[in-house]
Order: structure tokens, then C-alpha cells, then sequence
């Protein structure tokens, strides 16, 4: 069955600099990925998905980048920010299913 | 920003009572999600409605919930005899579309208190 796994519970970074969050899935077909984020108290809301083709999703200077070979749809940013500091969810979709499966989840704090 | 309304944001009840929450999805979305988000932040799908009809939903909410998107209405969620276990943040969420690769807009939740 499909799956997906955020290793990182907490990570906690200094202001400026790069932010990597690690996301891997299980599949058995070729899934959508995405990434939410959710500040405190506040819904969840999509910060970027992949392409069917190559193209990198960008969106507020975050980017992922889909790698079958590896199962891997890692977020990324150059330069983290205080106001970064949130929950960020991978989730991926099957196009045998109708609902997102998450992960764990990844609570980034951004320090000064 | 997402315009789904979740009524009420805060329910308090006691073991075996039953619990009812609401959810108006965005205008012009017909698919309807719920998830249950515990205090370790984790996601549980419970159940699924593209316009009144039930996609799919996992054995837990087939037993103990009882859920219902009609037509002109706002959607509902209500656990019969609800558990200890059962508080959580159950977020309702629409898309535009059933297609796997259509996003999910969340609305902020309805934060159940067992106790």
C-alpha cells in the first residue's frame, strides 16, 4: 500500500539559513505528491504539488523536486525566515484512491 | 485563502455523548474530506463525499460515525458515543475535483474535548 514518511519530528534552524525537509513514499502507482503547511492555529493549506512532467514546483521561495528513483519529494528552501516557522505535511495521492494520505508531519522552528 | 466554514471550533462532551460538527465546503466543490488531526499532529482520512455520496471512509467511521453531505446543506460529521480517544482536531477539507491530483482546501477545525 502507499505511504509516506517524514523522518524529522522537530527541526530547528538559525534565521538565513537553507531549510531541507526530507519526505519519502511507498507507491504501487505513480502518485502525486504535495506539501501543506499549517501555522499555529490556523488550517492547513498547500504550499506546492508535483508536475506530471519535470517541471520543480516553486512557491514562496520553498521548492520540491519529485525523484522516482529514490521515492523522494523533498522541500526545500534557500534561506529560512522566522515567519517559516510552521507544521509542514507531505502527503501523496494514488490515482487508485480519492483522499491524501499525510505524514507524521515536521514542525520547523526558525530561530533568530 | 480557503472559505471552508467549520461550525463549531470548539465542542466539549462527555464519554458516550454524541458529538456533531458541521462544514460548509467552498463554493462549487463537490468532493468533501474529514480527518481527524491527534495531539501528536498526526492525519487520519475518515471519510470522503463527492457531492451526497460516500466515497470511501475506514472501518472506524463506519462503526461509530455517522456522516452526511446533503444537498443545500452544510455537511456533517457526528460520532455516536463519543471516547476518550476521540479528541482530536477533525478538519474538514473540499477540492474542486475527485481527480487524485486536485488540492485540498482545509477549513480550521473543530477541536473535540472528550472527558
Amino acid at each position: 500500500g502507499d505511504s509516506v514518511t517524514q523522518t524529522e519530528g522537530l527541526v530547528t534552524l538559525t534565521e538565513g539559513l537553507p531549510v531541507m525537509l526530507n519526505c519519502t513514499y511507498q507507491s504501487t502507482y505513480s502518485p502525486f505528491l504535495f506539501w501543506y503547511v499549517q501555522h499555529l492555529n490556523e488550517a492547513p493549506k498547500l504550499l506546492l504539488k508535483s508536475f506530471t512532467d519535470n517541471k520543480r514546483p516553486e512557491h514562496q521561495g520553498f521548492h520540491a523536486t519529485l525523484h522516482k528513483s529514490s521515492s523522494s519529494f523533498h522541500l526545500q528552501k534557500s534561506s529560512a525566515q522566522l515567519s517559516d516557522s510552521a507544521l509542514y505535511y507531505c502527503a501523496l495521492s494514488e490515482n487508485s484512491g480519492t483522499y491524501q494520505r499525510f505524514g507524521t508531519g515536521t514542525k520547523l522552528q526558525v530561530v533568530p | 485563502n480557503s472559505k471552508v466554514i467549520q461550525t463549531p471550533r470548539y465542542l466539549v462532551k462527555g464519554q458516550g455523548q454524541k458529538a456533531k460538527m458541521r462544514c460548509i465546503p467552498e463554493k462549487g466543490h463537490p468532493v468533501v474530506f474529514w480527518y481527524q488531526q491527534n495531539k501528536n499532529n498526526e492525519f487520519k482520512f475518515l471519510i470522503n463525499f463527492q457531492n451526497q455520496e460516500v466515497l470511501q471512509q475506514i472501518d472506524m467511521t463506519e462503526k461509530r460515525f455517522s456522516a452526511e453531505c446533503p444537498s443545500n446543506s452544510p455537511c456533517s460529521l457526528e460520532i455516536q458515543s463519543s471516547e476518550a480517544g476521540d479528541s482530536a482536531l477533525y478538519l474538514c477539507a473540499s477540492s474542486l475535483a475527485g481527480q487524485y491530483y486536485a488540492e485540498q482546501f482545509f477549513g480550521p477545525g473543530t477541536r473535540l474535548t472528550v472527558l
